[in-house]
């Protein structure tokens, strides 16, 4: 049973535009919400995380909303460039224990010239 | 500073062979994990270790075993390889119980004819 729920599965945006993706979870003791980037041929990479008890984490072009009584976060690339072409996860976890990681399948996004 | 190094790169098996996938850290971490990604599937977790001398099965862990070696090493093995494990394979490290992120490494790209 697939814990945290991504989409859309694939993403293409011109240059300079918004990229948007969104993941929903069902388990409530989740307290850790990061989003992982990977690029072709390469691992994936932490991106930028929040916790519940903030609505909207910001680094740089990168933010995260949370939205805690939908059960429901997403990512948004703002100005997005070439560069960003890249698979990103969203994830959850709970604080205790051993930590394992509830990954979505991933959206593929490619930002075009 | 190497973090999560993972070989070998690239294999290709024929069905019914053994092989051992390695990954090392070097960032003194308590916990990791063995994950496999499938395209359209996200990353699963096969195997994960929270501390040295102690290993627990994820969600995918039928055909595979491994070896915490030691703080630094686990070890992934494929004992008799089906074409249902070609995929690639991932490696990541944590410190256990903390606010930290997973680690990985630039993965294991595994063929099984």
């Amino acid at each position: 049973q697939q814990q945290v729920k991504q989409s859309p599965q694939s993403l293409i945006v011109q240059k300079g535009g918004i990229s948007i993706i969104n993941c929903a979870y069902e388990n409530t003791a989740f307290d850790y919400f990061p989003w992982y980037q990977q690029f072709p041929g390469k691992g994936p990479a932490l991106l930028i995380a929040i916790r519940p008890d903030v609505s909207e984490k910001k680094e740089g072009r990168f933010t995260i909303s949370f939205n805690k009584s939908a059960k429901q976060f997403s990512l948004h690339i703002m100005d997005s460039q070439p560069g960003d072409s890249a698979t990103y996860f969203c994830a959850a976890r709970t604080s205790y224990g051993n930590n394992r990681l509830a990954f979505g399948k991933g959206n593929q996004v490619v930002v075009i010239p | 500073n190497a973090g999560v190094t993972q070989t070998p790169k690239f294999q290709v098996l024929k069905t019914g062979q053994s092989m051992t996938l390695q990954c090392a850290q070097d960032m003194n971490h308590n916990s990791m994990y063995w994950y496999r990604q499938d395209p359209g599937m996200g990353l699963r977790l096969i195997y994960y270790s929270a501390s040295e001398g102690t290993t627990d099965k994820g969600e995918v862990p039928n055909g595979y075993n491994v070896s915490r070696l030691n703080k630094r090493e686990f070890s992934l093995r494929l004992e008799s390889a089906a074409p249902s494990q070609t995929s690639v394979y991932f490696c990541a490290s944590r410190e256990y119980n903390s606010n930290q992120p997973q680690h990985f490494g630039d993965g294991t790209r595994l063929s099984i004819l």
